[in-house]
């Protein structure tokens, strides 16, 4: 059961203009949401976050919005640039404690310089 | 400079031998985590430990076993029982204030 869902495995898109990555997920107990950035053989590494209460957070080029009744999050880069090029995972928490985060499948960005 | 420290980067395994994958942090942070990648299906816990000396399996488990004698150290093994070990595997850990993980640059296991 996948409860965090990725469904386009990839996005191409130019230099310079929006890359939007969309996320879907089932649990309504999720309470807070993460988009990870994951470059071949390494780690992925933090990129932003959104709790429930909210739905918008802006960090520079990324912004991610969430809408709640739909379950439904998505990432915006603006604007693109060739070393965005990544995969890009979604991922949902429930809050507080140590709870475990649930990832989705990942997006493979490429931004075509 | 805090963060985790995964080794070996590569590991190979002939098939029917167990091997041990190492994750260190120096982070404090109570919470570590194993993940699995494999293409086209994002990431898998394997196990989690929320505190020393105590772990709980996650969504695939079988075929692997691990430990939590530290506070810094959470060591996997992958059994001659994981019937697909061929992977990468990654180590991650979380504080209290954090909601987010922080990962380790991760082993990639061949069995060969």
């Amino acid at each position: 059961d996948q409860q965090v869902k990725q469904n386009s495995p990839s996005l191409s898109v130019q230099e310079g203009r929006i890359s939007i990555l969309n996320c879907d997920y089932t649990n309504s107990m999720f309470d807070y949401f993460l988009w990870y950035k994951k470059y071949p053989a390494e780690g992925p590494t933090f990129l932003i976050s959104i709790s429930s209460i909210k739905d918008k957070n802006e960090d520079g080029r990324f912004t991610v919005f969430l809408n709640k009744s739909a379950k439904h999050l998505s990432l915006h880069i603006v604007p693109s640039q060739p070393g965005d090029s990544a995969v890009y995972f979604c991922a949902a928490s429930g809050l507080g404690g140590y709870q475990k985060v649930t990832f989705g499948t990942g997006t493979k960005l490429q931004v075509i310089p | 400079d805090g963060g985790i420290t995964q080794s070996p980067k590569y590991l190979f395994r002939k098939e029917g031998q167990n091997v041990t994958l190492s994750c260190e942090q120096n982070l404090n942070h109570d919470a570590m985590y194993w993940y699995r990648q494999d293409p086209g299906q994002g990431l898998r816990l394997i196990y989690y430990s929320q505190i020393v000396n105590d772990f709980q399996k996650g969504d695939i488990a079988e075929g692997y076993s691990v430990s939590r004698e530290k506070k810094e150290s959470f060591p996997l093994t992958v059994t001659s029982a994981q019937k697909n070990p061929t992977a990468f595997y990654l180590c991650a850990s979380r504080g209290p204030s954090n909601y987010g993980y922080t990962f380790g640059s991760g082993t990639r296991l061949t069995v060969v």
